[in-house]
């Protein structure tokens, strides 16, 4: 089993639209959880950290089951922009930050 | 402030060449990752250096890899003897600290490839 799992899509979503990524992690041990982001051809960049207690930064909510080991994002009113790979990103707990495959995520007009 | 540099951005070398990459992180940043992705695929972690401690090198895929981090701040990825399959993008990325909630700043790439 893969240390940290992600559907790789594309999902496709009219602008406007809800969408929601899972990832799940297999390490019960893992201390924290990141969603970062990658545009195609471009270096990864922090999108949002995941606190247990969940947390949403505008459009973007992020949470994290720690009994289910998994952790989701959640994009409301998507934008054309938001198409990217959305990576999830899990520290095992030996400062070695395991990323999942990433999410492709297609916003149309 | 200067981000992660990293140099080349682009290495075309034939197999059986070494190739040698090179990270500059962000001044300050005492942890250093490199991770390598192929072309529609994750990143694959390599290895870690933080601080004076020993690197974690448990993500190297052969003895043919190795890397150094001289004085806790530049980087140099050698890969020995290039084969077709290292043909990747490896990416260097710097931390502040190694905590956990540290967020990672990564370089642009550098992109190799191996004929």
């Amino acid at each position: 089993r893969k240390e940290v799992e992600q559907d790789p899509g594309p999902f496709n979503v009219p602008e406007g639209a809800t969408v929601a990524f899972n990832c799940t992690y297999s390490n019960s041990a893992s201390q924290s959880f990141f969603w970062y982001r990658q545009d195609c051809r471009k270096e990864p960049k922090l999108l949002m950290s995941v606190y247990s207690s969940g947390n949403e930064d505008g459009r973007f909510t992020a949470q994290l089951n720690r009994a289910s080991q998994y952790i989701s994002l959640l994009i409301r009113d998507s934008k054309l922009s938001d198409s990217a790979t959305y990576l999830c990103v899990v520290n095992t707990g030996f400062q070695k930050l395991v990323f999942g495959t990433g999410t492709r995520l297609l916003v149309s007009p | 402030g200067a981000g992660v540099s990293q140099s080349p951005s682009n290495k075309v070398t034939e197999k059986g060449k070494d190739v040698e990459l090179r990270c500059d992180p962000i001044s300050g940043h005492t942890a250093l990752y490199w991770y390598r992705q192929s072309l529609g695929q994750g990143l694959e972690f390599l290895i870690y250096f933080q601080g004076n401690s020993a690197p974690d090198k448990s993500g190297l895929p052969s003895d043919r890899f190795s890397a150094e981090r001289t004085g806790g701040s530049v980087s140099t990825l050698t890969i020995q003897r290039t084969q077709q399959e290292d043909s990747a993008v490896y990416l260097c990325a710097s931390s502040l600290f190694a905590e956990s909630a540290s967020p990672l700043h990564f370089g642009n790439g550098t992109r190799l490839t191996v004929t």
